[in-house]
Order: C-alpha cells, then sequence, then structure tokens
C-alpha cells in the first residue's frame, strides 16, 4: 500500500458529461502529481500541485482541470468527455530522500465513456 | 520535447534466466531515472532508481546502469521467477522535476516456469 488513496476505483459516464476524480496524498506529502495511463498513449505525466498551487503542467487537456484543497487532497475534473477520454488516471505523491524525489502511485481511477 | 524509448516491447524468458530492458532518453539535462514494476490492474510500483552521477546501483536480484554519454539506462533482472511477469516502464526526469517524470511505453515481461 503506497498510502495515496484514489476514490472511486471505476467510473463509467457517457460522452459530453462531466467527472470528478478524487486523491489523498500520503501523510505529510504536500505535492500531488496525476498521471493518465492509455493503451496508445502510455503512462503521462498531466499536472503537479504543491501545498495548494499548480506546480507543472504536461499533457492536460483544456477540458481537464485540477485543484488541491487546504487539507492536501486533490480533485481532478473532467469534463466534455470523449470515448478517447477513456484511460486509468493515476494520482501520486512523493518523498524525498536526499536530491531525489520519489514518486508513489495511487491504486488509479479506471474511467470508461461509453 | 522529452522522449523516453524503451525496448523489447515484449519479452519472454525462462524461469532462473536474466531479463534485460533497454531505455534512451532524449534530454541531456535528465539527470533521475526510476524503474516502475506494474501487474495487471494494479499501481506502477518503484522498483529501483539512479541517479547521473551513479553508473550502477544494485539492489538483490535487480540492477540498473547508466550510461549518461550514450544517454541509455537498462534494467537487469538476474534469477527470474514467475512473480517477476508484469509490465516494466523506465522513466526520467530532471532535477527538482523529479515527480514530472516522462516514461517509456513499458516492456511486458512473461517468465515461463
Amino acid at each position: 500500500d503506497s498510502g495515496v488513496t484514489q476514490t472511486p476505483k471505476h467510473l463509467i459516464t457517457a460522452t459530453g458529461q462531466r467527472v470528478t476524480l478524487r486523491c489523498s496524498p500520503r501523510s505529510g506529502d504536500l505535492s500531488v502529481y496525476w498521471y493518465q495511463q492509455s493503451l496508445d498513449q502510455g503512462l503521462q505525466f498531466l499536472i503537479q500541485y504543491y501545498n495548494g498551487e499548480e506546480r507543472a503542467k504536461g499533457n492536460i487537456l483544456e477540458r481537464f482541470s485540477a485543484q488541491q484543497f487546504p487539507d492536501l487532497h486533490s480533485e481532478l475534473n473532467l469534463s466534455s468527455l470523449e470515448l478517447g477520454d477513456s484511460a486509468l488516471y493515476f494520482c501520486a505523491s512523493s518523498i524525498r530522500q536526499g536530491r531525489d524525489e520519489k514518486l508513489f502511485f495511487g491504486s488509479g481511477t479506471q474511467l470508461s465513456v461509453l | 520535447g522529452e522522449n523516453v524509448e524503451q525496448h523489447p516491447s515484449t519479452l519472454s524468458v525462462q524461469e532462473g534466466d536474466s531479463a534485460v530492458i533497454k531505455c534512451t532518453y532524449s534530454d541531456s539535462a535528465s539527470n533521475y531515472f526510476p524503474w516502475y514494476k506494474q501487474e495487471l490492474g494494479k499501481r506502477p510500483q518503484l522498483i529501483i532508481d539512479i541517479r547521473s552521477n551513479v553508473g550502477e546501483k544494485k539492489d538483490q536480484r535487480i540492477a540498473v546502469t547508466l550510461n549518461k554519454t550514450a544517454k541509455h539506462f537498462s534494467l537487469h533482472i538476474t534469477e527470474t521467477q514467475p512473480e517477476d511477469s508484469a509490465v516494466y516502464f523506465c522513466a526520467a526526469s530532471k532535477y527538482n522535476q523529479g515527480g514530472k517524470l516522462i516514461f517509456g511505453q513499458g516492456t511486458e515481461l512473461s517468465v515461463k516456469p
């Protein structure tokens, strides 16, 4: 168990809809990262939040947004869903060991857009 | 942008044999190279990592080597066991961006008893 909690585990919805994925990082971790895993794109970094503020952005679509709350949990909002958004969405938090920042993933949310 | 190429995409070995997975990165500023193991339906799990100032690191049956000049790094698994069967991902990141990983496409390793 990585200590990173994601809900829900599975989500089935229809095209055009909006969903919210939730993540709680490990206790004490200030950073939250969101990754998308799909068959065609592989594992891709979407966005990072650190202590409530956006720190880095990757290949995140404009239809997607995220935020991190004062209690450090994070939500990833996906809107105007398309079939191609079906994927496994992972949240991760990190621990710094020396100069290295090691990433630990949650169990993921499997999103199916029908 | 930065790219990480991983080979092979699939690898089948007999139990007890060694397995080697290779990755090449494009951004010379990359300096942190973790490897993740992902079992079917599970989360990626960090199994070993290496920094650019180290050429080799070993942890029991797994080892990683890094050739910074050639911009490639490899995962070596010795004495493979059926429970090593999984998808393995290499990744790279830059200093102070450790969590922003660029992943390879993955290698599906199958260890046959």
